[in-house]
């Protein structure tokens, strides 16, 4: 079964503060892997977009790499905001026609002051 | 602001009973997505709209249905609501169907099942 599972479920972490999230997938076949950030109540704002051939893709103070091989990606935000904190939701799409898109649980982050 | 518009925002209804959400892409885009979250479940893909015709169907009921308008409007149908239905549905859009499109969602509907 086409599976997307984060860790850790939630995090707390002091303004200023770096952290790292995990996502591992068995999707099949893959297409692409993104990265959503999502505030409480509002839509989901894409962060990055990762095909098969790219490893690291960064968007501002965030990064996100893709391990292809072992199906893991990884987030890493750096000197974290107040404005970080949201739920941040790894989501890989399959390679077929439909190209549907399996949605991890989220990692819910909060940045303290 | 993803100018992607939803209406209604909010939505309270019955068991058994029927609503329609609807969602304007922004301007230029020819695909509409619409997911389901729920606090348990988590996001979900429902179906996908590209120009007119139905491209991709994900976890979505028979009793719910979506339609894509030659305006490019989208709405979804929700029929013989159930308890379980509560939550929030969004809408997102994108340029295309390809598969590296960035999909920009809008804002949701709360929909509240008593």
């Amino acid at each position: 079964k086409n599976q997307v599972e984060q860790s850790p479920q939630s995090l707390i972490i002091l303004e200023g503060k770096n952290c790292t999230l995990q996502c591992n997938y068995t999707v099949s076949p893959f297409s692409n892997l993104r990265w959503y950030k999502q505030d409480t109540g509002r839509g989901p704002v894409s962060l990055t977009i990762m095909t098969f051939s790219e490893n690291t893709k960064s968007n501002g103070r965030y990064t996100a790499t893709l391990d292809a091989d072992t199906k893991q990606s990884s987030l890493h935000i750096t000197a974290s905001q107040l404005s970080d904190s949201a739920s941040y939701i790894c989501v890989v799409k399959e390679y077929n026609q439909g190209g549907k898109l399996i949605f991890g649980q989220g990692t819910e982050l909060s940045v303290k002051p | 602001d993803s100018g992607v518009t939803q209406t209604p925002k909010h939505l309270i209804t019955a068991t058994g009973q029927r609503v329609t959400l609807r969602c304007s892409p922004r301007s230029g885009d020819l695909s509409v997505y619409w997911y389901q979250q729920s606090l348990d479940q988590g996001l979900q893909f429902l179906i996908h709209y590209y120009n007119g015709e139905e491209r991709a169907k994900g976890n979505i009921l028979e009793r719910f249905s979506a339609q894509q308008f030659p305006d490019l409007h989208s709405e979804l149908n929700l029929s013989s609501l159930e308890l379980g239905d509560s939550a929030l549905y969004f809408c997102a859009s994108s340029v295309g169907g390809g598969h590296t499109d960035t999909q920009y969602f809008g804002p949701g509907t709360r929909l509240t099942v008593l």
